[in-house]
């Protein structure tokens, strides 16, 4: 059975960091591409951030590019998210996916096929 | 960015009866469109990809249909554990999402 399990989510203060982690069992995680999706609260949903099985290729939604930064270690199955210089607007539910869209030999983000149970990030003073 | 515009927001509907969500894109997606059912407290889950093929284990009730711009998701006869709220998902370019159709129960 796939598992895709989150922690690291806190309360913090605007400008501070956190670190997410998703460890992931059940299914051969080196070999899957991965994506950090958000959720504010009551709100819609949001892809982050996506990285590729061998971390050579990633990419970052606009509102996050220069202060989260997308890992992770295959050999532990997990993926991360570094959250630097948090702002209010980063408030909500972040949860880790699996799921690419391959053509002609490229991959990025696609359909999202396993989701964790989301861990909770409040940025607040 | 692609805009996803879901309709209606809140549809009643009552258990057994036939339900039809609409989701349109600002921009052609061709058929790359997701759709997810989220339920209180719960992450989202993948019921339909490629805008008409069925995730593993999705009941044959949820079907999908479109392409372009224009997408339907129908359940066809609504069972107690299908009121929630159903998100539509492009991957046409980088991913965005519909705010959301909330069914509930008539």
């Amino acid at each position: 059975e796939v598992q895709l399990v989150e922690s690291g989510g806190d309360l913090v203060q605007p400008g501070g960091s956190l670190r997410l982690s998703c460890a992931a069992s059940g299914f051969t995680f080196s070999s899957y591409s991965m994506n950090w999706v958000r959720q504010a609260p009551g709100k819609g949903l949001e892809w982050v951030s996506y990285i590729s099985s061998s971390s050579s290729t990633i990419y970052y939604a606009d509102s996050v590019k220069g202060r989260f930064t997308i890992s992770r270690d295959n050999a532990k199955n997990s993926l991360y998210l570094q959250m630097n210089s948090l702002r209010d607007e980063d408030t909500a539910v972040y949860y880790c996916a699996s799921g690419s869209y391959c053509t002609n030999g490229v991959c990025r983000p696609g359909d999202f096929d396993y989701w964790g149970q989301g861990t909770l990030v409040t940025v607040s003073s | 960015e692609i805009v996803m515009t879901q309709s209606p927001a809140t549809l009643s509907v009552s258990p057994g009866e036939r339900a039809s969500l609409s989701c349109r894109a600002s921009q052609s997606v061709s058929s790359n469109l997701a759709w997810y059912q989220q339920k209180p407290g719960q992450a989202p889950r993948l019921l339909i990809y490629g805008a008409s093929t069925r995730a593993t284990g999705i009941p044959a009730r949820f079907s999908g249909s479109g392409s372009g711009t224009e997408f339907t998701l129908t359940i066809s006869s609504l069972q107690s554990e299908d009121f929630a709220v159903y998100y539509c998902q492009q991957y046409n370019n980088w991913p965005t999402f519909g705010g959301g159709t909330k069914v509930e129960i008539k």
